[in-house]
């Protein structure tokens, strides 16, 4: 069965500082597709950044990158130059072959103090 | 990205009357929609999936005489609680895949509705 792992319920950070967000995944798939999910408290769920699992390099949006692993199936997010604005719920997420629905995390709360 | 547009945001109904919730995509075509329960300070549990044209693929405990799943177009999908409960009262959220070739891509996700049963 494939599964998604967050193993830190909560998070905290100080404004403009860097923070990283843990994710591990396990498939027995090869090509999958790999995201994380913010959810701020009006609940819409907004892409963050996405990953496909074939391209080595790690992707980036802006503040955003993430530490993609395959070996060890990890897949970190890092904020950089946190903005309150970021204070949200964070979902790691993974599409893979022939399963059809996203599998998600319990997700990581994250605040981000000024 | 593509835009997915679920209607209405918010609800209240009375106990035993049934409720729709319809999710839209509206600058592409969705053959598979998804829809979600998320329980307060919890993650999105999958209900089923519907695809366009056949019935829906429901989750194991979700009740298919419930939650009656329609996807008549490629565009939309609808959900209807029927015979509402307070212990109905949720967050219910739909999401559109992207599909190339054999996989899906890409997910984009509706506003979502809120439930309340009275």
């Amino acid at each position: 069965a494939q599964t998604v792992t967050q193993s830190q319920p909560e998070m905290s950070v100080q404004e403009a500082e860097t923070v990283t967000l843990s994710c591990t995944y396990d498939t027995s798939e090869n090509n999958y597709y790999l995201f994380w999910y913010k959810q701020p408290p009006s609940r819409q769920m907004i892409l963050v950044i996405r990953q496909e699992a074939y391209k080595q390099q790690n992707a980036t949006e802006n503040r955003f990158s993430v530490n993609f692993q395959k070996a060890a199936k990890s897949f970190s997010l890092k904020i950089s130059d946190s903005q309150l604005g970021d204070t949200a719920m964070y979902f790691c997420a993974f599409y893979g072959g022939s399963q059809g629905n996203l599998i998600f995390g319990k997700g990581t709360k994250l605040s981000v103090k000024p | 990205g593509a835009v997915v547009s679920q209607h209405p945001s918010w609800v209240i109904c009375k106990s035993g009357t049934s409720v729709k919730i319809e999710c839209r995509s509206l600058d592409f075509q969705a053959t598979t929609m998804f829809w979600y329960r998320q329980f307060p300070k919890q993650s999105l549990m999958l209900m089923a999936t519907s695809n366009e044209g056949s019935k829906a693929t429901y989750e194991q405990g979700v009740e298919k005489d419930k939650f009656l799943i329609n996807h008549a177009s490629l565009t939309l999908s609808t959900l209807t609680v029927t015979s509402a409960h307070p212990e109905d009262s949720s967050f219910y959220i739909c999401s559109a895949a992207i599909r190339r070739g054999s996989m899906n891509t890409e997910a984009f996700f509706g506003q979502g509705t809120r439930l309340t049963v009275v």
